[in-house]
């Protein structure tokens, strides 16, 4: 069973520049998984951030940034900001229709 | 605007039926894939199914694979989904998105299933 894995939880400070990773227990991340990223604050559903690996959203400013770092889908946040402190999701495209969510980063801004 | 609101959810008894829906306003409804994503209390997102714009293939967890059917009425602007045979596991907030078959861009704002006795 495959398994997306990402960093349970993650600090940075305000003005900070943090990397979350989203990586694959049955081997490396590439752009054919086409990874996205999710933003998720409590009681509220998830936005979207990046799709296709490293395209932002409408709306999203290019603080959030996507890429692949060695075998891993990554999503870098510079110039951190408080209300950057929520949830972060990563979803991976397997095949044949299925495409499988990590388990979430909890990103903290202090 | 582009918006996604859901609707059907409630209180069901183990075993028992469902059928949730979302319906769409704002854009080109017959163009897009459509996903059902949920989220148990506490926990992460969880792709249950989608469906290709013209309803033509469905995918499925396999966590609700023979359960569940996704169905969409391109007429009605409409994304269904049928649960049947529920579970306490079942139960979770059921949200709705717009997207392409490996993302989301557009989300509804849930609605809450609660499978119990």
């Amino acid at each position: 069973q495959t398994v997306v894995t990402q960093e349970p939880s993650f600090s940075v400070s305000p003005g900070g520049t943090v990397t979350l990773t989203c990586g694959l227990s049955s081997g490396s991340v590439s752009t054919t998984n086409n990874p996205s990223w999710y933003q998720q604050t409590p009681g509220q559903p998830p936005r979207t951030l990046i799709y296709s690996t490293n395209t932002r959203s409408s709306g999203v400013p290019d603080r959030f940034s996507g890429s692949i770092l060695g075998n891993k889908a990554a999503l870098t946040i510079t110039g951190a900001q408080a209300d950057d402190e929520s949830d972060y999701y990563c979803m991976v495209y397997i095949h044949n229709g299925i495409s499988i969510f990590g388990g979430g980063t909890k990103l903290t801004v202090l | 605007q582009v918006q996604l609101v859901e609707s059907g959810g409630g209180v069901v008894q183990p075993g028992r039926s469902l059928r949730l829906s979302c319906a769409a306003s704002g854009f080109t409804f017959s163009t897009y894939a459509m996903h059902w994503v949920r989220q148990a209390p506490g926990k992460g997102l969880e792709c249950v199914a989608v469906i290709y714009y013209d309803g033509s293939n469905q995918y499925y967890a396999d966590s609700v694979k023979g359960r569940f059917t996704i169905s969409r009425d391109n007429s009605r602007k409409t994304l269904h989904l049928q649960m049947n045979s529920l579970r306490p596991d079942d139960s979770a907030v059921y949200y709705c998105a717009r997207g392409l078959l490996d993302y989301m861009d557009v989300w509804g704002k849930g609605t809450t299933v609660t499978v119990s006795s």
